[in-house]
């Protein structure tokens, strides 16, 4: 199975911060690579697929990079609704595996 | 608007059964790999079971090994529904399920109904 380590698994920032995320993967996965929002009580929502592609009506404020094992989320300006904790997840292979999550709270 | 909509979760005892269904609407759901994908409490989202769709391997099934051989994932593309048939159930099985539909094999996931929880207790 492919594992996935995101980190860090919680970071404090504040509203117009820039954040990174980062994700590895224990293999190669090419550019199978999509981040997740979850905020409580709700499900997760795709925010970025492919590595790079922004999902239809998330704002441009995030973006994603990298390929192969290594792979980053960015928040350009925190907005107060970006608190939240965020997933990547890898469709190369089954089992489609997720991180552990980032927990990203108000500073 | 594409929607899903899953039912079929409550409490059950160990060894027990349930089948869970998602009614999708608003795309052409023969076309479409599904998923169920399941968050225990307090953890992060687990895949649990892939369907191909039509233009895929016709209906191929995959499987979590935390499962394989108990849970047996299957569609009705006439009625629209995603099924998860849930035999010999644990207490590690208790969560929120989530259907999920896939947009491509690099678009996975891409929408996720609200969940229904399962637990699994005595």
């Amino acid at each position: 199975d492919i594992q996935m380590t995101q980190s860090p698994s919680s970071l404090s920032a504040s509203v117009g911060d820039r954040v990174t995320i980062t994700c590895r993967a224990s293999q190669r996965i090419s550019s199978y690579l999509s981040w997740y929002q979850q905020k409580p009580g709700k499900a997760p929502k795709l925010l970025i697929y492919a590595a790079t592609n922004l999902q239809s009506g998330v704002p441009s404020r995030f973006s994603g990079s990298g390929s192969g094992t290594e792979f980053t989320l960015t928040i350009s300006s925190l907005q107060p609704e970006d608190f939240a904790t965020y997933y990547c997840q890898q469709s190369y292979s089954t089992p489609r595996t997720f991180g552990q999550g980032t927990k990203l709270e108000i500073k | 608007e594409v929607q899903l909509l899953e039912s079929g979760g409550g409490l059950i005892q160990p060894g027990g059964s349930l089948r869970l269904s998602c009614v999708a609407s608003g795309f052409t759901f023969s076309n479409y790999a599904m998923n169920w994908v399941r968050q225990a409490p307090g953890k992060g989202p687990e895949w649990v079971s892939l369907i191909s769709g039509n233009g895929g391997s016709g209906g191929s099934t995959y499987y979590a090994d935390s499962v394989k051989g108990r849970f047996t994932i299957s569609r009705d593309n006439s009625k629209n529904t995603l099924y998860l048939q849930m035999n010999s159930l644990r207490a590690e099985d208790t969560a929120v399920y989530y259907c999920a539909k896939d947009g491509s094999i690099f678009n996975p996931f891409e929408y996720w109904g609200q969940g229904t929880l399962v637990t699994v207790s005595s």
